[in-house]
Parts: structure tokens; sequence; C-alpha cells
């Protein structure tokens, strides 16, 4: 398969524990995004990383939350002292310089 | 800043055609994308307009006035299947995307 993965797909975790998701783009992909989508809403914008270097962050992304793409290559977001209102759908997305831009599965947050 | 407007819901009945609107204000603008989003899925790309002008593809076409800051995608021939949410996004500096809250379109029979 050679579409954005993500890992996990859920998770369930109780208020105050450290969360970790994982993102693995398209593999000719420089530019990674992580979004967060709660329901009836549309995605919001959390961070993008162009290689390794992270270029943009949200206000959304409270000192709480902190995304890393050590090599370029899969990122991964963490999310400390989960709150109940961190629970949403943690979507990834990777583009291409042409603008091709596409999105993982998902993960599913919820928080106890 | 970023603005996205688009309509919260819509119904339709099978077999009939929709269109939804959706008008954005972006600094920096350089394409528009819609995307197709079922319940507790990721949204699936549909088109994307960088001109002017009408991009048809199947029974979706998507249409863009970049000096009216509007877009709509049209669906033809609606289908059960169709019944989901749409998204539109504009896209910006470092091709990042700023999405409107989504349509939810309902298709009955």
């Amino acid at each position: 398969d050679t579409g954005v993965s993500q890992d996990p797909r859920h998770k369930i975790t109780k208020r105050g524990q450290n969360v970790t998701f994982r993102c693995d783009p398209i593999s000719e992909h420089n530019r990674l995004y992580w979004y967060r989508q709660t329901l009836g809403q549309g995605p919001e914008f959390l961070t993008y990383f162009q290689n390794e270097a992270q270029l943009e962050k949200s206000r959304l992304l409270s000192d709480r939350f902190s995304a890393e793409r050590p090599k370029g290559s899969f990122s991964t977001l963490e999310i400390q002292r989960t709150e109940q209102g961190d629970s949403a759908m943690y979507l990834c997305a990777s583009s291409s310089p042409s603008g091709g831009w596409f999105f993982g599965p998902g993960t599913r947050l919820t928080v106890l | 800043g970023q603005n996205i407007d688009q309509p919260t819901e819509m119904t339709a009945t099978e077999g009939a055609i929709v269109q939804i609107n959706c008008t954005y204000q972006t600094s920096g603008f350089n394409g528009l994308f819609w995307y197709q989003q079922h319940a507790g899925e990721a949204p699936t790309f549909l088109s994307y307009n960088v001109l002017d002008g009408l991009e048809e593809k199947g029974r979706f076409s998507s249409f863009l006035s970049r000096s009216k800051g509007y877009s709509y995608l049209l669906l033809k021939e609606l289908q059960m299947k169709d019944s989901a949410s749409y998204l539109c996004a504009a896209q910006a500096a470092g091709n990042k995307l700023t999405f409107g809250g989504g349509t939810r379109v309902l298709v009955k029979p």
C-alpha cells in the first residue's frame, strides 16, 4: 500500500495519560500535515513539516502537544496529560510539490 | 486570515442533481480542493481547481471563480452512497489547506 498510513487507528486513554500517534506519509511527499477533527466540524490545522523542519504551528497546538519528523519521513504527534477535550480524530496528510494532497485513515482518540 | 463558508446541510432525491457552494477568503490562494467524507472515515480527494472554470470527473464536477472567491461542487445522478459530508478547502502558502465546516448531504430514495 503506497498511501498515507497512521497508527494506531483507535486509542482510548484515561485523562492525564500521555499518548503518541504515528504517521507514515507517501514516500516521495516532502510535506506532512497534522489536523484535528471533531464531530460535525471540518478538519482544523495543527502543524506541518517540510522534510524534517516544522514550519508552522497553530495556536490550537498547546504546550501539551508536540510533533516531530526527525528524519523527514514518518512523524509523531504526542499529547501529554490528555484532557477530555482532546477527544477527536487526528488526521495526517502529505503532499508533494506538484500539489497532490492525501489524508491517512486517521487516529480516533477517546479520552475518558 | 482564512475564511471558508459552505452550507451545513442539504437534502436531495436519488437520481437528482445537487450543487454545493463554497465561498472563501484566503491570502496567498493557490487552489481549491473538494473532499468527500463518510461518517467515521477520513476525507477522500474528489477534485482540485487551480484555474477558473469547470472540471468534470464522471458524476462530479467542480467549478472555480478566483475573482469571486467562489467554488461549487456539482453531484449528478445522485446515488444513496453519495450521502456524506463534502468538504471545501482552500490551499494557501506551504500547500496548507484551510477547510470549511463541511456540507452534510442526505440522499433520499
